[in-house]
């Protein structure tokens, strides 16, 4: 069990650019979450993946947001044309389905737009 | 929609003295709750899970319970060290009007712990 990763740790661009987030989940973990947090707030949820369904997107996730997880392993987070209100800490969770359903994050990406 | 709320915001104490941080949530329709500890600029580090069913859990000097009905949940940390300076957040795990339960967070209580 080595932990949820997360790639890169962290991401300087120039609005307008494309940026893509890598998380690898906990194997065997069947569930992945994608939240956004920015300074001096807790986290917000983003989306939800249960094996390779997505299976909830908050409104936060704009049109310019597209998250995947094919196969079920891995999940990327791309943002399209980048604004400056991007900028925040991308953290990455998963989790098995159980009773208890504890989340594990991984230590997140961080994304300064320029 | 759950609104979660930590008090205080910021606390600092000297090593040695026991410590209550104190989570409200307005939704009670939880499925659990989570309290977690960030380091600055760190990921979340899962310190305790409180089931719904549940009414306190222990780990090591920590100590959460749960008063569903209520919303409230507490986190007690005993004879606190200055490696516990960290930000706590309190989350419950709820649809919160969506399809799905995800986690809510609180904006967290800030502690430094002097020597």
């Amino acid at each position: 069990d080595t932990g949820v990763s997360q790639d890169p740790r962290h991401k300087i661009t120039k609005r307008g650019q494309n940026v893509t987030f890598r998380c690898d989940p906990i194997s065997e973990h069947n569930r992945l979450y994608w939240y956004r947090q920015t300074l001096g707030q807790g986290p917000e949820f983003l989306t939800y993946f249960q094996n390779e369904a997505q299976l909830e997107k908050s409104r936060l996730l704009s049109d310019r947001f597209s998250a995947e997880r094919p196969k079920g392993s891995f999940s990327t987070l791309e943002i399209q044309r980048t604004e400056q209100g991007d900028s925040a800490m991308y953290l990455c969770a998963s989790s098995i389905r159980t009773s208890v359903d504890t989340q594990y994050f991984g230590p997140g990406t961080r994304l300064t737009v320029l | 929609k759950q609104e979660v709320t930590q008090i205080p915001a910021a606390l600092s104490v000297p090593e040695g003295e026991n410590l209550v941080l104190n989570c409200s949530f307005t939704d009670s329709a939880i499925y659990n709750l989570q309290w977690f500890r960030q380091d600055p600029g760190k990921g979340l580090t899962s310190l305790l899970l409180i089931q719904s069913s549940q009414r306190e859990q222990t780990s090591g000097r920590l100590n959460a319970s749960l008063d569903k009905s209520s919303g409230r949940s507490t986190l007690y940390i005993a004879a606190s060290q200055p490696g516990d300076s960290a930000t706590y957040l309190c989350a419950p795990l709820g649809r919160d009007g969506g399809a799905t339960n995800k986690l809510i967070f609180g904006t967290g209580t800030l502690l430094a712990v002097q020597p």
